[in-house]
């Protein structure tokens, strides 16, 4: 098993850009989430899944859209990059919301 | 925006010697109270999920305990080594999760 693989590693955007971050799990996970990492905030949800079809916000989601098509990939699309934006973004994964969460390695954001 | 706090921030501990950290959650809408264990330019990893009032959980020289009731989570690391140098994150689960900052734990040799 692969576990939670996320793409890009690295990417830099100028303002206003818009891209979208891959997170895909191989586990059969149901419940999917993405988080943002600042620096002395740890880490902050942005939007979470609990299954195909079904997504909803967490603690800091504007500007970040998401879709949940299958069970194992959960984008995070940015429309229109900010500085404000610059991070370290996290896709985790688990079989239910209780459970214990999987982490991706992690995609580094530079926003110009 | 639950408000999940640990304390300390950071601490540094001798090698050999033990430590221990707080995190506290609100007491109400428990799910469970997850630890993480996070090195610097790696991913999160998990320690434990407890649930229950009252709850220990062990893994080698690692433990918690839980405190639903009052809102808080003790991790204990006994006879630290160099290899527990990392951040330990908590949260709290109320359906979704909300991390607190973490204790960034640094042994000295």
């Amino acid at each position: 098993n692969a576990g939670v693989t996320q793409t890009p590693k690295f990417q830099v955007l100028k303002t206003g850009q818009s891209m979208t971050l891959q997170c895909a799990q191989d586990m059969n996970h149901e419940y999917m989430s993405w988080y943002r990492q600042d620096p002395g905030m740890g880490l902050r949800l942005i939007h979470y899944s609990v299954g195909a079809g079904i997504t909803d916000q967490g603690e800091v989601p504007n500007g970040y859209n998401v879709s949940r098509s299958t069970t194992e990939d959960f984008p995070l699309r940015l429309l229109s990059a900010a500085p404000s934006q610059t991070s370290v973004y996290f896709c985790a994964s688990s079989p239910t919301n209780q459970e214990t969460q999987y982490f991706g390695p992690g995609t580094r954001l530079l926003v110009l | 925006i639950l408000n999940v706090e640990q304390s300390p921030q950071s601490l540094h501990v001798q090698e050999g010697d033990s430590t221990n950290f707080t995190c506290s959650f609100p007491s109400s809408n428990f799910y469970a109270l997850h630890w993480y264990r996070w090195e610097t330019a790696k991913s999160p990893e998990a320690l434990f999920v407890m649930t229950l009032n009252g709850d220990e959980k062990k893994k080698g020289r690692i433990s918690a305990t839980l405190n639903t009731k009052e809102g808080y989570s003790y991790l204990y690391i006994k006879g630290s080594q160099p290899e527990d140098s990392a951040t330990y994150l908590c949260a709290f689960n109320d359906y979704k999760l909300s991390f607190g900052a973490g204790t960034t734990v640094t042994v000295r040799a």
